[in-house]
């Protein structure tokens, strides 16, 4: 079955620690992406990459870091410098016009 | 500068009516839009979409109206159905066709479907 994996679904961190959320796809797609999604804001965008090796950053890059060292994989980081990271994060591949996405990983700081 | 605009944060239909959730866009180099459904906790699925040479997309219970002028469009359900019940996102993307893209989303509508 090809799709999107993110795990964990659920992960709670203490302040100050960085956390790194996982994301992995098996369906071939070139390009990855990673949102944020905060009740009223709809889902905004972090951070994406179209090829192995690159990545660029979205509207509100600030306090995360990713990698791209696998076509599979595009991990997300999130630093001590986010200054308020609990939310709902999600991973998407695109292929053509569509969008496929993972089922979320539900980050709290306490 | 919210570029999608889904100005109702919520919508509450009859079992067996029309269900109408609005878009807007401000950004005119927009010539695909998508619609998604999710569920909470989980990540958004793929409904209905539409390209910006068309005016109507027509899925099963699921249409999609493109007004390009008023930079405007809707997605209808009928008949709504419980099950229906979610929140709905509106999504353009300025590079149709392409493989590599980015979608840039509205805050979403909550739809609620009572029997």
């Amino acid at each position: 079955d090809g799709g999107i994996t993110q795990s964990p679904k659920y992960l709670f961190r203490k302040e100050g620690q960085n956390v790194t959320l996982s994301c992995e796809q098996n369906l071939n797609h070139d390009a990855m992406y990673w949102y944020r999604q905060d009740p009223g804001q709809g889902l905004r965008l972090i951070y994406y990459s179209q090829i192995v090796n690159d990545f660029q950053k979205g509207d509100i890059a600030e306090g995360y870091s990713v990698s791209r060292e696998k076509k599979e994989s595009f991990p997300l980081t999130v630093t001590s410098a986010q200054k308020n990271p609990t939310a709902f994060y999600l991973c998407a591949s695109t292929l053509d016009t569509e969008a496929f996405f993972g089922q979320g990983t539900r980050l709290t700081v306490v | 500068d919210q570029q999608v605009k889904q100005n109702s944060p919520s919508l509450s239909v009859q079992e067996g009516r029309i269900s109408i959730l609005n878009c807007d866009y401000t950004n005119s180099m927009f010539d695909y839009f998508l619609w998604y459904k999710k569920y909470p906790a989980e990540g958004p699925t793929f409904l209905i979409s539409i390209s910006s040479i068309k005016d109507k997309n027509e899925d099963g219970r699921f249409t999609v109206f493109l007004n390009k002028s008023a930079k405007h469009l809707s997605l209808h359900i009928v008949p709504s159905q419980p099950g229906d019940s979610a929140v709905y996102f509106c999504a353009a993307s300025d590079n149709s066709g392409g493989s590599n893209y980015k979608l840039t989303f509205g805050k979403g509508t909550l739809l609620t479907v009572n029997p």
